[in-house]
């Protein structure tokens, strides 16, 4: 079946460091792929996504590159800021119609 | 800017009693999810409308849960009797309908603690 396995957390880093959080998938047909963001207290939004292979999701700094060799649509961001703290969710889609989600990656950033 | 409002935003009950959570989707969203993230875990779907209708109620514990959106616009989840092991967040989620815009928008959930 469709699944995402993304690495495990905490992750802690200092402010302005490099942020990579990784995430590979499974799926039984051309998966759309997506990266969620929780703040604190709040729903899942939309952080990034791309819809086929080699497409780049880019938003607020962050990119992510849709790896089909490698299965693989890796989170990064160059420095991160302490408002970057949050729960980042990778996500799939083969319908367009129903999503599945990793576990979750709770990240801290600490000036 | 348009938003899924959810009520309530947090609940305390004491195990079998009932209760419930009600959703609002953004104005024009056909499909509707309901879905339930436990804490350190990532959200797992209950259940999809498409208008009023169940697309996908497959983890939906049907002991116990039920989901309705009559007049396929708003919605509500409920629980009866509650069981500690459902104390969680669960979440409102639309999108539109024939658009592969990829794109869930969620509420800000209602968090669930059962005694």
């Amino acid at each position: 079946g469709d699944s995402v396995t993304q690495m495990e957390g905490p992750v802690t880093l200092s402010e302005e460091a490099f942020l990579t959080i990784n995430c590979t998938y499974t799926a039984t047909g051309y998966p759309s792929l997506f990266w969620y963001v929780q703040y604190p207290g709040e729903g899942l939004q939309l952080l990034l996504k791309a819809t086929k292979a080699d497409d780049k999701g880019s938003n607020k700094g962050f990119e992510a590159t849709y790896r089909k060799e490698t299965t693989s649509f890796h989170l990064e961001k160059g420095s991160v800021q302490v408002s970057d703290s949050a729960v980042y969710f990778c996500a799939l889609s083969v319908t367009g119609n129903q999503f599945y989600f990793g576990t979750g990656t709770s990240l801290t950033v600490i000036p | 800017e348009a938003e899924v409002a959810q009520s309530p935003r947090y609940k305390i009950t004491e195990k079998s009693q009932a209760v419930a959570f009600w959703c609002d989707p953004i104005s024009g969203h056909a499909t509707l999810y309901w879905y339930r993230q436990i804490l350190g875990q990532g959200p797992e779907l209950l259940v999809q409308f498409q208008d009023e209708s169940v697309v996908d109620d497959s983890q939906l514990p049907k002991d116990r849960f039920s989901a309705e959106r009559l007049k396929g616009v708003d919605s509500t989840l409920k629980i009866q009797p509650a069981e500690l092991g459902d104390s969680a967040m669960y979440l409102c989620a639309s999108s539109l309908v024939g658009v592969n815009t990829g794109e869930l928008f969620f509420g800000e959930g209602s968090r669930l603690t059962v005694l």
